[in-house]
């Protein structure tokens, strides 16, 4: 069973809009990242934000982490149409498993 | 482009045959990982392998079985299998505690 959760399940915006995505772990973490899948294909690494980090970018990407809380967001900002694909958040317990969310289909339309 | 290469990408067997998946990790990858994902979840984690000995197993029964060879690649093998193997199977190759660069994936389908 998955060990962590990812809100919204789905999330459909308009192109040029900001996309925030939730995340929720319950295993204490080295390291918290982020993925994206295109079409059942393979996971494409987006960005990593450790444990001692709170806030990280990378482009149009925010990552923020509370660990206080175990969550994290993703933030995609003005958005594209190839921006389109399932993400999935993914803690890392150092040299272990990543134990990754259900996902959240992001839809961006034109 | 991940330098992670999974063969083949579709595969269709049929219930209680025996199946080899492979991968081809970059040099430096010294840890591989093997992750199954069911259709509309995460991936779940199966085994992991580093410098050619499993150092770490997810909820999956002994008839999942893999390798890890000195050039960097990884074979996963499942023996029996069942409807529910059905998924696609993901190869993730990484150097310690960093992020993993997964391969394509391959798709397999029991019937």
């Amino acid at each position: 069973s998955q060990q962590g959760e990812e809100d919204p399940q789905a999330l459909s915006i308009q192109e040029g809009e900001n996309a925030t995505m939730n995340c929720s772990y319950k295993t204490s973490i080295n390291n918290l990242q982020w993925y994206r899948q295109n079409s059942g294909r393979g996971l494409v690494h987006l960005i990593l934000i450790r444990s001692n980090e709170r806030e990280k970018h990378s482009g149009r990407l925010r990552v923020t982490l509370d660990t206080s809380k175990k969550s994290s967001s993703l933030l995609i900002t003005a958005s594209r149409a190839a921006d389109t694909a399932s993400y999935f958040c993914a803690a890392g317990s150092g040299a272990q498993k990543l134990v990754f969310g259900q996902g959240t289909r992001l839809t961006i339309n034109p | 482009e991940t330098g992670v290469t999974q063969s083949p990408t579709h595969l269709i067997k049929t219930r209680g045959q025996q199946v080899t998946l492979r991968c081809s990790s970059q040099s430096g990858h010294n840890t591989v990982s093997w992750y199954q994902q069911a259709l509309g979840q995460g991936p779940q984690f199966i085994f992991q392998y580093y410098r050619e000995e499993e150092n770490g197993r997810g909820n999956f029964p002994p008839r999942f079985s893999g390798l890890q060879f000195p050039n960097y690649s990884s074979e996963l093998n499942v023996n029996a299998l069942e409807l529910d193997d059905s998924a696609l199977y993901l190869c993730a190759g990484r150097t310690s505690n960093t992020e993993a660069f997964f391969g394509q994936g391959t798709r397999l389908t029991v019937v």
